[in-house]
């Protein structure tokens, strides 16, 4: 079945620094690759996501890459801020009418120090 | 517009007992999933609703766990009996379409003692 990988599991950096997380999948079937944020106690939010006609999509400080052929992609954010402290989970879905399941990677908890 | 919502947001019980989740999903999402996250691990699917069908429940680890819809709306979740594994952080997310963003609740913690 799918699986995803994800690293690191945590991310410390100084606000102001750039932060990666790379995912790694398994079924060459999926087209739709969605990160989500969880802040402490509250609900996992979608932050930004990448269809597999792209390989990358920017959305102010936070961009997508998707390398289908070595299937992985990667979240970055850059001019960290404290307030990106969270957990970021990142996950892989085929998606067809009337139909998505989306698979996560273990997700990494970022840090952000002032 | 009211988000996904969950209840009990968390729930504490003896192993051998009985409990039930449910979740609310945005008003005229036909779409319902399931998902738990055991700690430290992977959010992991466990199944999906079409309005009152299951779609899809490959994901639900036994027959101990029951997961209803009817009607289409509200949907819960029995875990009966439940066991020490079963501990984790449940959450409830819809999507309009099956291919469009799912809004996720902000999750049941079930500690099973």
């Amino acid at each position: 079945g799918e699986n995803v990988e994800q690293h690191p599991s945590t991310l410390s950096v100084q606000e102001g620094d750039s932060a990666v997380i790379k995912c790694t999948y398994s079924d060459s079937a999926s087209n739709y690759f969605p990160w989500y944020k969880q802040e402490l106690g509250k609900r996992p939010q979608l932050i930004i996501d990448i269809r597999s006609n792209v390989g990358e999509k920017k959305d102010q400080r936070i961009a997508v890459t998707l390398n289908k052929t070595a299937k992985h992609f990667s979240l970055h954010i850059t001019e960290t801020q404290p307030e990106d402290s969270a957990v970021y989970f990142c996950a892989a879905s085929i998606r067809r009418a009337g139909f998505q399941k989306l698979v996560f990677g273990t997700g990494t908890r970022l840090l952000v120090s002032p | 517009e009211a988000g996904v919502t969950q209840f009990p947001s968390h729930s504490v019980i003896e192993k051998g007992q009985t409990v039930t989740l449910r979740c609310d999903p945005i008003s005229g999402h036909d779409n319902l999933y399931w998902y738990r996250r055991v700690m430290g691990k992977e959010i992991k699917f466990l199944l999906h609703f079409v309005k009152e069908s299951k779609q899809d429940e490959s994901g639900m680890p036994n027959n101990r766990f029951l997961a209803e819809r009817t009607g289409g709306t509200y949907s819960t979740l029995k875990v009966q009996p439940a066991e020490l594994e079963d501990s984790g952080v449940y959450f409830c997310a819809s999507s309009l379409q099956g291919y469009t963003e799912a809004f996720f609740g902000q999750g049941t913690r079930l500690t099973v003692v």
